[in-house]
C-alpha cells in the first residue's frame, strides 16, 4: 500500500532555480529513497538515507530526514532542462519492499 | 553494462485477450519485482520473487499471475485484460540477503500496456 505522500503535486521552475519537495510517510523505516522518472521511462535510483542519518548529499542533490516528524525532502540545486522529470520518494521498512509516493512532477523551463 | 530489460515497450491487446509481458535482468539479483503504475500515480507492487519463492500483494486481483523459469527471467501474465487494465508495467530487481543487501532497486524502462 502507498505510505508516501508528496508535496507539491507539480512544480515549475526556471532554468538555475532550486526546487525542493517534500514526503511525508505513515510507518517507521528502515530507509528513504528517492527516484526520478522521466516521461514515459523507468525508475531510476537518486539517493538513499538511512534511519539513523539526518542529511545527504550526492552531486546536485540534498537530502534530508527528519524521522521524529516522519518527513524528508530532496532540494535539487542549480537546475537544468533535464531535471524535468517526476520525482517519487519510496520507504522501505527493511523487508526488501519499497513503498512509493505519488510523486512531485518537476518542470524546469529555460 | 549490467541491465534491467522488458519486452515488449509497448503492448496492444484486445478486451480479454491474454498477454504476457516478460522481463529479464543481468544483475543477478535475486529478488524481482512487478509493479503497474497508471498515469500520475504512484508504482503499485504486484508481486515480487525471493529467489524462487512468489510472494503476491494482497489486493493483487487474481487476473495477473507470474512466472520465474530462472534468475533472469521473469513473466506477467494478465489472463483476460480489462480496460482498467490499461498502465505502465514496472519489472524491478534487487539484491537482499540477510545482513546486506543492495537496498535500491534497479528498473526496466516498462511495457505500455493498451487495451482496446
Amino acid at each position: 500500500s502507498q505510505q508516501g505522500e508528496e508535496d507539491p503535486q507539480a512544480l515549475s521552475i526556471q532554468e538555475g532555480e532550486n526546487a525542493t519537495m517534500n514526503c511525508s510517510y505513515k510507518t517507521s523505516i528502515n530507509n528513504l529513497q528517492w527516484y526520478r522518472q522521466n516521461s514515459g521511462r523507468g525508475l531510476v535510483h537518486l539517493i538513499l538515507i538511512r534511519s539513523n542519518e539526518r542529511e545527504k548529499h550526492s552531486g546536485r542533490l540534498r537530502v534530508t530526514l527528519d524521522t521524529s516528524k516522519k518527513s524528508s525532502s530532496l532540494l535539487i540545486t542549480a537546475s537544468r532542462a533535464a531535471d524535468t522529470a517526476s520525482y517519487f520518494c519510496a520507504t522501505d521498512r527493511g523487508d526488501y519492499k519499497l513503498s512509493f509516493g505519488a510523486g512531485t512532477t518537476v518542470t524546469v523551463r529555460a | 553494462d549490467a541491465m534491467v530489460i522488458q519486452n515488449p515497450r509497448y503492448q496492444v491487446t484486445q478486451f480479454g485477450k491474454p498477454v504476457t509481458l516478460s522481463c529479464s535482468q543481468t544483475l543477478n539479483h535475486n529478488v524481482m519485482y512487478w509493479y503497474q503504475q497508471k498515469s500520475s500515480q504512484a508504482p503499485k507492487l504486484l508481486f515480487h520473487y525471493y529467489d524462487k519463492d512468489f510472494n503476491n500483494e494482497a489486493d493483487t486481483p487474481d487476473n495477473f499471475q507470474s512466472r520465474r523459469p530462472n534468475t533472469s527471467f521473469c513473466f506477467l501474465d494478465i489472463r483476460s485484460p480489462g480496460l482498467g487494465d490499461a498502465a505502465m508495467y514496472l519489472c524491478a530487481t534487487s539484491s537482499f540477503h540477510q545482513g546486506m543487501s543492495t537496498d535500491t532497486q534497479y528498473f526496466g524502462p516498462g511495457t505500455r500496456l493498451t487495451v482496446l
